[in-house]
Formats: structure tokens, C-alpha cells, sequence
């Protein structure tokens, strides 16, 4: 089900500008994970956060589980960028497991 | 340190075939998840074991697909018989504490 909504599906940014993609949870989460998949298939780690907000280089991420939502920041987009982000639910139970997102699938053009 | 390894990195299959995709988790990390990538699905998690033992068995998946964990440096996800519907990208992933770290994946594809 729609358990971590992503939006948008895909985005097409000009090569420096700024963007912000986001995640709705409807499930109980207690931390987020959110990866890069290139064109060629990996999965890259690029945040793994409690409640607050992360910072790494060019990327700024924020997880608010009172309101239940997660943003990625992307400032002064460049190409390599591109790819498809992924954010994923951490939910615990008998072990704590991945709940992923659809995905949005971003293109930075020169 | 090496990362996650997986084998082969793409497999054709007949329908009803066995076949067995393999993978190595990072040295010293005690979870192992496989999941299955697919354009409509997405990520969905097939298996997950803590410590060598199976903590989720994939419900809708349980019926043809089998993973196992020998040692804690050796995983196998087993589907038997493949089916058409069955081709996807299988990605294995481990973590010791926080985060999960993927592997490059299979392209399975069933004829």
C-alpha cells in the first residue's frame, strides 16, 4: 500500500538551481533512510536519520515524526545528481526492517 | 573494506528453472535483507535474517522462493520454479547497527 508516499514521481532541474523532494509516512516510523540509485542500479546510502535534520555537502535532509514526513534538500544541482531517490521507513516489530518509498526519479540537465 | 557482493550480476532463466543468486555481506555485519526490484512494485523485502536466523520469510514470497544463511558470510536466494512474473533486479543488503548497505544486484530474467 501507500504506506510512504513520495513526491514528486520525477523532476527535471536545470543544472544549479535547488529542489526539495518529500515523504509522507502513514506507517509508525522511528528513523529514515533515504539512498540515490544511479542509472547503473546501486543503491548509495546518503542519510540515515533519527527525528532532526542532516546536512552533507550539498544535501540537507529532515525527518519531523511528529508530523510524519521526511524531506531531501538538493542545493545547486549538478549532473551526477541524476538518478532515482528513494526514501525508506525503518519500522521495528520482530526486527526492524525497510519500508521503501515509489521513488523520484530526477534529471538535471546541463 | 569491501562492499556487499552479489553473483551473478545477471542470470537468464527458462520458465520452471532453478536458479540460485548468491551473495557476501560486509565483513563483520550481523542482518542480511534480500529484496526484489521491480517497475510496478518497487523495493519489497523477500527475507531478512539477524544473525543467521531468519527473522521474516517474505509471506507472498515463501511459496517458490527459499533464502538461506549458511555462515555469516554467505547468503543464497533460491527460486524454484522461476516464473515469468519472477524477473526483476534482487538486491541483497547488510548492516551491523544503522544503516543498510546494498549490493550491486542480479538482473534476473525469465523467459
Amino acid at each position: 500500500g501507500d504506506q510512504v508516499k513520495q513526491s514528486p514521481s520525477a523532476l527535471s532541474l536545470q543544472e544549479g538551481t535547488n529542489s526539495a523532494l518529500r515523504c509522507n509516512f502513514s506507517i509508525a516510523t522511528t528513523t529514515v533512510q533515504w539512498f540515490l540509485q544511479n542509472p547503473r542500479g546501486s543503491l548509495m546510502n546518503l542519510f540515515y536519520l533519527v527525528p532532526g535534520t542532516k546536512e552533507n555537502g550539498r544535501l540537507k535532509s529532515t525527518f519531523n515524526s511528529k508530523e510524519s514526513y521526511s524531506t531531501l534538500h538538493i542545493r545547486d544541482a549538478q549532473l551526477e545528481d541524476s538518478g532515482t531517490y528513494f526514501c525508506a521507513a525503518e519500522i521495528g516489530g520482530s526486527g526492524n526492517k525497510l519500508i521503501f518509498g515509489t521513488g523520484t526519479l530526477l534529471s538535471v540537465k546541463p | 573494506d569491501a562492499g556487499v557482493t552479489q553473483t551473478p550480476r545477471h542470470e537468464v532463466a527458462e520458465k520452471g528453472q532453478t536458479i540460485i543468486l548468491k551473495c557476501e555481506p560486509v565483513s563483520g555485519h550481523n542482518d542480511l535483507f534480500w529484496y526484489r526490484q521491480t517497475k510496478i512494485q518497487g523495493l519489497e523485502l523477500l527475507s531478512y535474517f539477524r544473525s543467521k536466523s531468519l527473522m521474516e520469510d517474505g509471506g507472498a514470497f515463501k511459496d517458490r522462493f527459499k533464502a538461506e544463511m549458511l555462515n555469516s558470510s554467505f547468503s543464497t536466494l533460491k527460486i524454484q520454479p522461476t516464473e515469468p512474473k519472477d524477473s526483476a533486479v534482487y538486491l541483497c543488503a547488510s548492516r551491523t547497527g544503522y544503516e543498510q548497505y546494498f549490493g550491486p544486484g542480479t538482473r534476473l530474467t525469465v523467459l
